[in-house]
């Protein structure tokens, strides 16, 4: 079955950037299915970060969107995300995950978000 | 931006206890609802979603019910392994956005 699995540094300067990989085994990058990150903080729950299609179509949370960039590499079967001026409020426990749905006519459809990473620490300090 | 609301924060229960689960949506979300579990330390699990073939081996006790702006997530006899904390996301509107998490405790 399709597992992800997060790396990247977990300590980042402020003002640095972040920058998580997250590779998928069992399965590919190029299936009908969205790719996400979301992260989680004490004081803010979840939040989703944002999508990746393997087309390289990206969907992004417009409270974020000017720091964010997801990115695929369909040949290793990863896609990443990076966080430019990171602060403290960007501390967090970093997930991908798959977000399942169906085209139908000329939408897509989502529906949940079925395999998710075990999550890497992410902590913004100097 | 859509707001989840969940009630209640957290709920104390029993094994065997029947523990219903709120969430609403700041607008009408028609049925496009997700749910999560979610057990310290660990990532969220898909539970409910919009879909009714996905995702698959979820136990029977757990049900979920609801359209527009109000949700219930039901277990119906609690058991130890259920003791998490449980999540909706509506998946009907971007940005996707998360409830803040109910929380089930061992009475």
């Amino acid at each position: 079955q399709v597992q992800l699995q997060e790396s990247g540094p977990g300590l980042v300067m402020p003002s640095g950037t972040l920058s998580l990989t997250c590779t998928v085994s069992g399965g590919s990058i190029g299936s009908n299915s969205w790719w996400s990150w979301v992260r989680q903080s004490p004081g803010k729950g979840l939040e989703w970060i944002g999508d990746i299609y393997h087309t390289g179509s990206t969907k992004y949370n417009p409270s974020l969107k000017r720091r964010v960039n997801i990115s695929v590499d369909k040949s290793k079967n990863q896609f990443s995300l990076r966080v430019t001026s990171v602060t403290a409020a960007d501390t967090a426990v970093y997930y991908c995950a798959r977000f399942r749905g169906d085209q139908i006519l000329f939408d897509y459809y989502y529906y949940g978000m079925d395999v998710w990473g075990q999550g890497t620490t992410v902590t913004v300090s100097s | 931006d859509i707001q989840m609301t969940q009630s209640p924060s957290s709920v104390s229960a029993s094994v065997g206890d029947r523990v219903t689960i709120s969430c609403r949506a700041s607008q009408d979300i028609r049925s496009w609802l997700a749910w999560y579990q979610q057990k310290p330390g660990k990532a969220p699990k898909l539970l409910k979603s919009a879909s009714s073939s996905l995702p698959s081996g979820v136990p029977s006790r757990f049900s979920g019910s609801g359209s527009g702006t109000d949700f219930t997530l039901s277990i119906s006899s609690l058991q130890p392994e259920d003791f998490a904390t449980y999540f909706c996301q509506q998946v009907n509107t971007f940005p996707w956005t998360f409830g803040q998490g109910t929380k089930v405790e061992i009475k």
